[in-house]
């Protein structure tokens, strides 16, 4: 079975572009998380989404935003970037919302 | 979510056993212990989680105190593969699906 899959797997931008980041979770898991991970740190909890709704919101300004699809795939978006948003973006799934979560390979974005 | 500590860094012979602390001094009566590890530049992978008993699976042992403070997970033969930072980490599932990761340790396995 395919586990959790991200795309695109690395990605380049400028300050204050915007991105989109996806995600398709292992199939039958209807919840997905998204994380970020700055080099050196663990990763930090960003959104949980269950059945398309927001489940959860970790302490990061309103310029992320996300949203999940009827097929429970998910976009992370990130609106006028910033140097700091330089980092390794996973999205992780799970059956429900509290089962154990799966992670992706991440995406790593570069903002120059 | 309880905190947890870790030492940030271990070393292991290869084909020996790791054992990885793990303290979780204000743990509540239904929050899990998790763990998962990282290897350089990939998503982290599930390794194992318990509440009380130990548990084992094709990966690893879960081994937690009575008292539910402290944890230790173990690799039973180590190779050079299972080098890799390791968390652990401690939910609970009325908390809602986030994970909380701390700095985790460092487990180098040597040849």
């Amino acid at each position: 079975d395919a586990g959790v899959t991200q795309s695109p797997t690395h990605l380049i931008k400028t300050r204050g572009q915007q991105v989109t980041l996806r995600c398709s979770p292992i199939s039958g898991h209807k919840s997905v998380s998204w994380y970020q991970q700055v080099l050196g740190q663990g990763p930090q909890f960003i959104f949980q989404y269950y059945e398309k709704e927001e489940r959860g919101r970790g302490n990061f300004p309103d310029r992320f935003s996300a949203r999940q699809f009827p097929n429970y795939s998910s976009e992370l978006n990130v609106n006028a970037l910033l140097l700091g948003d330089s980092a390794l973006y996973l999205c992780a799934s799970s059956l429900e919302g509290e089962e154990t979560q799966y992670f992706g390979p991440g995406t790593r974005l570069l903002v120059l | 979510d309880a905190k947890t500590t870790q030492p940030p860094s271990m070393d292991c012979a290869e084909g020996r056993a790791a054992n990885l602390p793990c303290n979780h001094s204000t743990i509540s009566g239904n929050e899990y212990v998790y763990w998962y590890r990282q290897i350089h530049s990939q998503g982290p992978q599930y390794i194992i989680h318990g509440l009380k008993n130990n548990e084992t699976n094709e990966m690893a042992s879960l081994i937690i105190t009575e008292d539910r403070k402290s944890s230790t997970l173990i690799l039973p033969h180590a190779t050079l593969r299972d080098t890799a930072v390791y968390y652990c980490i401690v939910r609970s599932y009325n908390a809602g699906n986030m994970l909380t990761f701390g700095g985790g340790t460092r487990l180098m396995v040597k040849p």
